[in-house]
C-alpha cells in the first residue's frame, strides 16, 4: 500500500493560515488523497479529499502537487477549535468488493497558539 | 439523524471475559468498519462490512469477530479479552457510491482489559 509521511507536530498562531504538508511519493494513479482530523477525545472527522486538482470546501483547501507526490492541507484562518491531529490518507481500493478502506498513519498534531 | 452511535462509552474487563461493542448508524450506509486506536498511534482497521451478510478482515482481526445482520448494526465481539486489546475502538460508516466515500466516525468506546 502507498504510504504517507507527515510531520509529527506543528504550531500556528490563532487567526493565521496553516499549511499542513503530506508526502506520498508512491501514490498510484487511482489513489485519492483524503484528509481527516481528530479533535481531542473524539472520533476522526472528514475534512477534504482530492485526486488531481486543488479542492476547496467550507473547512479547508487541498493543494495537490502536479506530480501528485505531495499535497498540502490549508486552513485559511486557524481557530482554537482547529487544534487536532490531522491525518493525510491515501484511499486503498478493496478490489474484491469494489470499495475502499482508509489506512491511518500517526498524523500531524496541530497546536494553535492564542 | 443521530449519525454513528457506539455503546458503551467506557468498559473495564478482566482477562478472559467476552463482550460485544455495539455500533449503529441511521444513515442507511452500506459500508461499516471497526478501528482500534492505541495511545499515540493512528487508527488500525479490524474488520469491515460492505453490506448485510458481508464482512471481511482488516489489518488486525485476531481476537475479534463481527457479523452484519442488518444495514444499521455492526457489533464487534471480543471472544476472550486480553490486556493487548486495551484500546479505544471506533466504528465508522460510509455510503457506497462510486467509491468516493466520506466516512463518519462514532465517538468511540474506551476499553481497558485488566
Amino acid at each position: 500500500d502507498a504510504k504517507t509521511t507527515q510531520p509529527n507536530s506543528m504550531e500556528s498562531n490563532e487567526e493565521e493560515p496553516v499549511h499542513l504538508p503530506c508526502n506520498h511519493s508512491t501514490i498510484s494513479g487511482t489513489d485519492y488523497i483524503h484528509w481527516y482530523r481528530q479533535l481531542p477525545s473524539q472520533g476522526p472527522e472528514y475534512v477534504i479529499h482530492g485526486l488531481t486538482s486543488n479542492v476547496n470546501n467550507r473547512m479547508a483547501s487541498l493543494a495537490i502537487a502536479e506530480d501528485r507526490k505531495s499535497s498540502t492541507l490549508i486552513l485559511h484562518r486557524a481557530t482554537l477549535r482547529d487544534a487536532a491531529v490531522y491525518y493525510c490518507i491515501l484511499r486503498v481500493w478493496v478490489s474484491n468488493f469494489g470499495n475502499e478502506k482508509l489506512t491511518f498513519g500517526t498524523g500531524t498534531r496541530l497546536t494553535i497558539i492564542p | 439523524n443521530a449519525g454513528v452511535t457506539q455503546t458503551p462509552k467506557f468498559q473495564v474487563l478482566k482477562t478472559g471475559q467476552s463482550m460485544t461493542l455495539q455500533c449503529a448508524q441511521d444513515m442507511n450506509h452500506e459500508y461499516m468498519s471497526w478501528y482500534r486506536q492505541d495511545p499515540g498511534m493512528g487508527l488500525r482497521l479490524i474488520h469491515y462490512s460492505v453490506g448485510a451478510g458481508i464482512t471481511d478482515q482488516g489489518e488486525v482481526p485476531n481476537g475479534y469477530n463481527v457479523s452484519r445482520s442488518t444495514t444499521e448494526d455492526f457489533p464487534l465481539r471480543l471472544l476472550s479479552a486480553a490486556p493487548s486489546q486495551t484500546s479505544v475502538y471506533f466504528c465508522a460508516s460510509s455510503y457506497r457510491v462510486g467509491g468516493i466515500n466520506e466516512q463518519f466516525f462514532g465517538p468511540g468506546t474506551r476499553l481497558t482489559v485488566l
